[in-house]
């Protein structure tokens, strides 16, 4: 399979635990993207990575999120002290720079996570 | 940061006939893209069709269309023949040329297929 994975694909936490979730984008695409989905809402943007650089980052990620893309492959999304809020399911998807397709964003299955 | 709206949360199409999704969006921007994804019970999101702005021709994927009226910032999605696998969730997305890509999308259409 040469799409985007992420994993787990659900989780289950108690508030105030951390967690992390992991996305391989497709290979050797430079741009990876985070989204944040909630029940009956189309994704938000949390942030995106070009290479390992994190270039830009929405105002939904509070502190408590923190993302990395330290060799430019795959990326981590951890949350530090879950709240109930944080249950959503959370995209990941990819794009290479340049080339016909640019203007495309090529998704993962997502990783749900449910809060207690 | 731009909207997008779509104002129909649920639909349903009889098997083989045709359904029409509406989506409509501000932006301030002469040059964009715009997309349908569809998102079927499985969560993975699907790229439909896209438009580029600059292209006065609407496009057309097999049974899928689009009426792009970009004075009107307006983009609907024509399924025609509808088939029981069109069944899913589909959001409407923009893409702007310069804010690293990210995309703003609707809050979806629920499309049922009636067989």
């Amino acid at each position: 399979d040469t799409g985007v994975s992420q994993d787990p694909r659900h989780k289950i936490t108690k508030r105030g635990q951390n967690v992390t979730f992991r996305c391989d984008p497709i290979s050797e695409h430079n741009r990876l993207y985070w989204y944040r989905q909630t029940l009956g809402q189309g994704p938000e943007f949390l942030t995106y990575f070009q290479n390992e650089a994190q270039l830009e980052k929405s105002r939904l990620l509070s502190d408590r999120f923190s993302a990395e893309r330290p060799k430019g492959s795959f990326s981590t999304l951890e949350i530090q002290r879950t709240e109930q809020g944080d249950s959503a399911m959370y995209l990941c998807a990819s794009t290479p720079l340049g080339g016909q397709a640019y203007n495309e964003q090529f998704f993962g299955p997502g990783t749900r996570l449910t809060v207690l | 940061a731009q909207t997008v709206t779509q104002s129909q949360p649920e639909m349903s199409v009889q098997e083989a006939e045709t359904v029409t999704l509406s989506c409509t969006y501000d932006t301030s921007e002469s040059d964009y893209y715009l997309f349908w994804y569809k998102q079927p019970p499985s969560r993975q999101m699907i790229l439909v069709i896209r438009q580029e702005a600059y292209k006065q021709q609407n496009a057309t994927e097999n049974r899928f269309s689009v009426n792009f009226q970009k004075a009107a910032k307006s983009f609907s999605l024509k399924i025609s023949d509808s088939q029981l696998g069109d069944a899913a969730m589909y959001f409407c997305a923009y893409r702007g040329p310069n804010t690293g890509n990210q995309f703003y999308f609707g809050t979806g259409t629920s499309l049922t297929v009636i067989p």
